[in-house]
């Protein structure tokens, strides 16, 4: 079946530090894939989406590339700040399919 | 609306009783879904509400479980007899389109004593 493997947390970083999180991702379809935030107290939010090979989906200064041939969508940013603190979430969608399958989830911590 | 809206956005309950939850999607959203996630862990689909095909079901934890969306708009998940171990975020999303994701709601948080 589907599934999505991230990185284990707790990730810890000081402000301004680079951010890797590791996402790869088993599908039996083509997925769509997407990276959640989660904010203290919140619901998920979408942060960016890719919907097919070598694109690269971008917002608030995170990025992240669809690499088929490694089956992963890597979380970056190049410079965190404490407002970034969240649990990621990355997450595909089978195209017909009618789930979002989630990663665990990664607890990120930016410290000042 | 303007987002997904859940109600409560929390509750405790004593075991054995049951309890509805919300939720109200976007408006011109066909497709609904409900995800439990439980303290430290991830997310786990429930169910699938799409235009006015039969539900996806099968991520329903038990048959205490069940979920009704009435005209295509507001769903409620209602648990019944509940147990210590439905404490959980209930989180509710809505789609127009499932390749490009969904807009979550901010969940109701149950608190089962």
């Amino acid at each position: 079946g589907d599934s999505v493997t991230q990185m284990e947390g707790p990730v810890t970083l000081s402000e301004e530090a680079f951010l890797t999180i590791n996402c790869t991702y088993t599908a039996t379809g083509y997925p769509s894939l997407f990276w959640y935030v989660q904010y203290p107290g919140e619901g998920l939010q979408l942060l960016l989406k890719a919907t097919k090979a070598d694109d690269k989906g971008s917002n608030k200064g995170f990025e992240a590339t669809y690499r088929k041939e490694t089956t992963s969508f890597h979380l970056e940013k190049g410079s965190v700040q404490v407002s970034d603190s969240a649990v990621y979430f990355c997450a595909l969608s089978v195209r017909g399919g009618s789930r979002l399958t989630f990663g665990e989830g990664t607890q990120l911590t930016v410290n000042p | 609306g303007a987002g997904v809206s859940q109600s409560p956005s929390n509750k405790v309950t004593e075991k054995g009783k049951d309890v509805e939850l919300r939720c109200d999607p976007i408006s011109g959203h066909t497709a609904l879904y409900w995800y439990r996630q439980s303290l430290g862990q991830g997310l786990e689909f429930l169910i699938y509400f799409q235009g006015n095909s039969a539900p996806d079901k099968s991520g329903l934890p038990s048959d205490r479980f069940s979920a009704e969306r009435t005209g295509g708009s507001v769903s409620t998940l209602t648990i019944q007899r509940t147990q210590q171990e439905d404490s959980a975020v209930y989180l509710c999303a809505s789609s127009s389109d499932r390749a490009y994701g969904y807009t979550f709601g901010s969940g109701t948080r149950l608190t089962v004593v």
